[in-house]
């Protein structure tokens, strides 16, 4: 199975920081990265999808880049809003994984 | 507006079993294909199952192959989750999530049914 490893486990940032998580393949999965946004009691949602791609209705503070295995999500300017943990998805190969999540907190 | 709704969570008894089901609308769901997934209190996501367009092609990941057989009925919008020899380690939110595109993007979820595993 392909590993997900995701980084930090858990971070603080103010209101209008910029924010990056990241996410480490253990093997090439070429672009096939997605990024979910999961707040507390609610199902994920879809933000990014093929490492880059912003879904639909999805602001353009989020953002999404790949380099080899190493994929990095980005808030430009941290919104109260975006409190929320934050998942990484491969889809290059069966079983589907997903990083460990990272958990976003206001300082 | 597209929703998907799981039903069939509940407390369940080590090596007891369970069907969940995931009425859908709003989409024409035999187009898509469909997923579950789950997540045990408190932790991250567990991708378990998924099942093509017309049910001839179906994935697993290892902990519950063989264990949680996935089916769909598409005259009824529905996409099933037979969960047979539970364990405690089963417990968790249950969710059926559509695959949009790109095929492996879940771009619509449920809101989850919880299962209890526990004597």
């Amino acid at each position: 199975d392909i590993q997900m490893t995701q980084s930090p486990s858990s971070l603080s940032a103010s209101v209008g920081d910029r924010v990056t998580i990241t996410c480490q393949a253990s093997q090439d999965i070429s672009k096939y990265l997605n990024w979910y946004q999961q707040k507390p009691g609610k199902a994920p949602k879809l933000l990014i999808y093929d490492a880059y791609n912003l879904e639909t209705g999805v602001p353009s503070r989020f953002s999404g880049s790949a380099s080899g295995t190493d994929f990095t999500f980005t808030i430009s300017s941290l919104q109260p809003e975006d409190i929320a943990t934050y998942y990484c998805q491969q889809y290059d190969n069966f079983p589907y994984t997903f990083g460990q999540g990272s958990k976003l907190e206001i300082k | 507006e597209v929703q998907l709704v799981e039903s069939g969570g509940g407390l369940v008894q080590p090596g007891g079993s369970l069907r969940l089901s995931c009425a859908a609308s709003g989409f024409t769901f035999s187009s898509y294909w469909m997923s579950w997934v789950r997540q045990a209190p408190g932790k991250g996501l567990e991708w378990l199952a998924n099942i093509n367009q017309d049910g001839s092609e179906k994935y697993y990941v290892d902990s519950v192959k063989g264990r949680f057989p996935i089916s769909r009925d598409n005259a009824k919008s529905s996409l099933y989750l037979q969960m047979k020899s539970l364990r405690a380690e089963d417990t968790a939110v249950y969710y059926c999530a559509r695959e949009g595109w790109p095929r492996g993007a879940f771009n619509s979820w449920g809101q989850g049914t919880l299962v209890t595993v526990s004597s």
